[in-house]
């Protein structure tokens, strides 16, 4: 069964700081995705990452995908309230069109 | 503009009652998802289903039922024996071909047992 792990599991950091989220997964795979949450709504797409080595910016985040190390990361760089939401990589689709999800990091950002 | 519509958005049930969660979607996708997800958890996925007339289960299928009539539509069902039915649940589709694309999700129906 393939494991998806993030962390950390929840991140509180102040206005203007940078910082990473980790997403690990424990089977091959050279596609990752990385969506968004807000409280009480659907998930939202932000990035999709097709291959070892690909990187994709938006605004002030930015991920990455190494499939050799089978990990992805999702920098935040000056971060501002607005980027609060739990964020949630996802790993397929495998032979069965299925996707797995990590468990997602609920990120606050502070004034 | 295409989408997913899940209804309702907000879902009571009582003890021992079954009840159906609507998902339609006008993408012409061909595979759609259900998920279930817990306060301050991730998604585990209930059910999928790539073609009609078919459907798998996924890791936490018991006490759920689902059908595929229709390509645009995949309602789920929570029956009495899903014991602890209070969630939110999130449909999904994907076109099965585009490999380069991920899922599109609905609103979500948040239901709570009473």
């Amino acid at each position: 069964e393939l494991k998806v792990e993030q962390n950390p599991l929840f991140l509180s950091m102040q206005e203007g700081k940078n910082y990473t989220i980790y997403c690990n997964y424990s089977t091959t795979s050279d596609r990752l995705y990385w969506y968004r949450q807000d409280p009480g709504k659907s998930l939202e797409s932000l990035f999709v990452l097709l291959s070892n080595g690909a990187v994709k910016q938006e605004g002030r985040l930015m991920a990455s995908l190494d499939t050799k190390a089978r990990l992805s990361t999702l920098h935040i760089t000056a971060a501002v309230h607005d980027l609060s939401a739990t964020y949630f990589c996802a790993v397929g689709p495998n032979t069965g069109n299925q996707f797995y999800f990590g468990t997602g990091t609920s990120l606050t950002v502070i004034p | 503009d295409g989408g997913i519509t899940q209804s309702p958005k907000y879902l009571f049930r009582k003890e021992g009652q079954n009840v159906t969660l609507s998902c339609e979607q006008n993408l012409n996708h061909d595979a759609m998802y259900w998920y279930r997800q817990d306060p301050g958890q991730g998604l585990r996925l209930i059910y999928y289903s790539q073609i009609v007339n078919d459907f798998q289960k996924g890791d936490i299928a018991e006490g759920y039922s689902v059908s595929r009539e229709k390509k645009e539509s995949f309602p789920l069902t929570v029956t009495s024996a899903q014991k602890n039915p209070t969630a939110f649940y999130l449909c999904a589709s994907r076109r099965r071909t585009d490999r380069e694309v991920g899922y599109t999700f609905g609103s979500g129906t948040r239901l709570t047992v009473v």
